[in-house]
This record gives C-alpha cells, sequence and structure tokens, in this order.
C-alpha cells in the first residue's frame, strides 16, 4: 500500500504553546486529507477534511481557530494545535486519500500517528 | 459523529480459538472497512468490503457484510497471542470520503 508519514509521533509541550504535526504523503499524492482524533481507549474520531489549496472543513464541536489545518501541497498536510491544554492531549493521526489507483481510490492510507502530551 | 458499533466491546479468547466480532452501522455505505491497533500504535488496514459483496476472505479473517441489516462481522480464525490488539470497523459514504470509526473491540489471546 501507499505510505503516509507522520512527524513526530511523541511529543510534550507545555500549555499554551503551540504544537505542529505534519503528515506526508511520500509515494503519491494527496489530493485529500483527514485528520484524526484518538483518547485513550476510545475510537477515532474525524476532526477534519482537507482538500489541498482550500480551506479545512471540520467536524461539528471541533474548534477551527484552535485546531489549525494547512493543506497547502499534494503530499503534505499540517495540523497545528495552538494554545495547547492538557484536555488536548490525545493521539492525533492523518489519513491520506489519493492513491497509485488513481483519484477517487477507495482505501484510506494512515500515518503513524502523533502522541501529544501537554503539561 | 460515529457511525458503527462494535460488539462485543471486549473479548477474551485462548489461542487456537476463534474470535468473531460485530459492527453495526447507521445510514448507507460505499464499502465498509475493518482495521487493527496494537495499543498506543498506528492502525493496520486488514480488509475492505464494498457494499455490493457479502462475504470477503484474507488469510485467516473473514467478513461479512449485510447491508439490510446494516451489519458487519469479522471472524479471525485459529487466532494467535498476535492478535491481541484493538478491532475497528470503518464505513465511508461514498468512496473516498472521510472513513467513520466504530467504538471498536478489544481482543485479548492468551496462549
Amino acid at each position: 500500500g501507499a505510505v503516509v508519514s507522520q512527524h513526530p509521533s511523541r511529543v510534550i509541550c507545555k500549555s499554551g504553546t503551540s504544537v505542529k504535526i505534519e503528515c506526508r504523503s511520500l509515494d503519491f499524492q494527496a489530493t485529500t486529507m483527514f485528520w484524526y482524533r484518538q483518547f485513550p481507549k476510545q475510537s477515532l474520531m474525524l476532526m477534519a477534511t482537507s482538500n489541498e489549496g482550500s480551506k479545512a472543513t471540520y467536524e461539528q464541536g471541533v474548534e477551527k481557530d484552535k485546531f489549525l489545518i494547512n493543506h497547502a501541497s499534494l503530499t503534505l498536510s499540517t495540523l497545528t494545535v495552538t494554545s495547547a491544554h492538557p484536555e488536548d492531549s490525545s493521539f492525533y493521526i492523518c489519513s491520506a486519500r489519493g492513491g497509485r489507483q488513481g483519484a477517487g481510490g477507495t482505501e484510506a492510507f494512515f500515518g503513524q500517528g502523533t502522541r501529544l502530551t501537554v503539561v | 459523529s460515529q457511525q458503527g458499533e462494535e460488539d462485543p466491546q471486549a473479548l477474551s479468547i485462548q489461542e487456537g480459538e476463534n474470535a468473531t466480532m460485530n459492527c453495526s452501522y447507521k445510514t448507507s455505505i460505499n464499502n465498509l472497512q475493518w482495521y487493527r491497533q496494537n495499543s498506543g500504535r498506528g492502525l493496520v488496514h486488514l480488509i475492505l468490503i464494498r457494499s455490493n459483496e457479502r462475504e470477503k476472505h484474507s488469510g485467516r479473517l473473514r467478513v461479512t457484510l449485510d447491508t439490510s441489516k446494516k451489519s458487519s462481522s469479522l471472524l479471525i480464525t485459529a487466532s494467535r497471542a498476535a492478535d491481541t490488539a484493538s478491532y475497528f470497523c470503518a464505513t465511508a459514504a461514498q468512496a473516498g470520503t472521510a472513513l467513520i470509526f466504530g467504538k471498536g473491540t478489544t481482543l485479548s489471546v492468551s496462549s
């Protein structure tokens, strides 16, 4: 399958600071990327969908000013958690669509996830 | 919003036994996928079944889909300790749209 690289895998930051998480599609062009959040022992919750070159679409209840998503190229999307608080501590996972099969590929390829801890 | 509900929430079995997990969803789908997640790690894609398919096999995995009941099942045969993980179903309303995940089943296989 196609490769999606997410960086960093772990990050610890202080309350009030911002953290940027990168999601890269290494061997295909990702026209769409999705960002998920997973709290301990829970499932993945979709946060937002980003299409290259346009503004992200956020799910209900997700603060767009707090979780800034940029998808400036076909291989890179970033999620910035601004003014982080301890309750933002979570596992963040991206997935990308595009694929070698061509646009509209069905399978989603996931990054390895980023464990964010805000102290 | 979450689409799927997995059942059971937790399952403990012995090595060699079969494990069956069920998933129900609420709206029409294009496809349903199953993923595995080891503790604290990323997702591993197991299998995808499309809405016009009823059953699919991959190695020790067997997935069924009943669109009339809006449900799917994942069967792992001859389980191994290495199968210990959380398993999630995820549905896509249309091809290429965001996957919506169920709550997951935590499987524990003891040797």
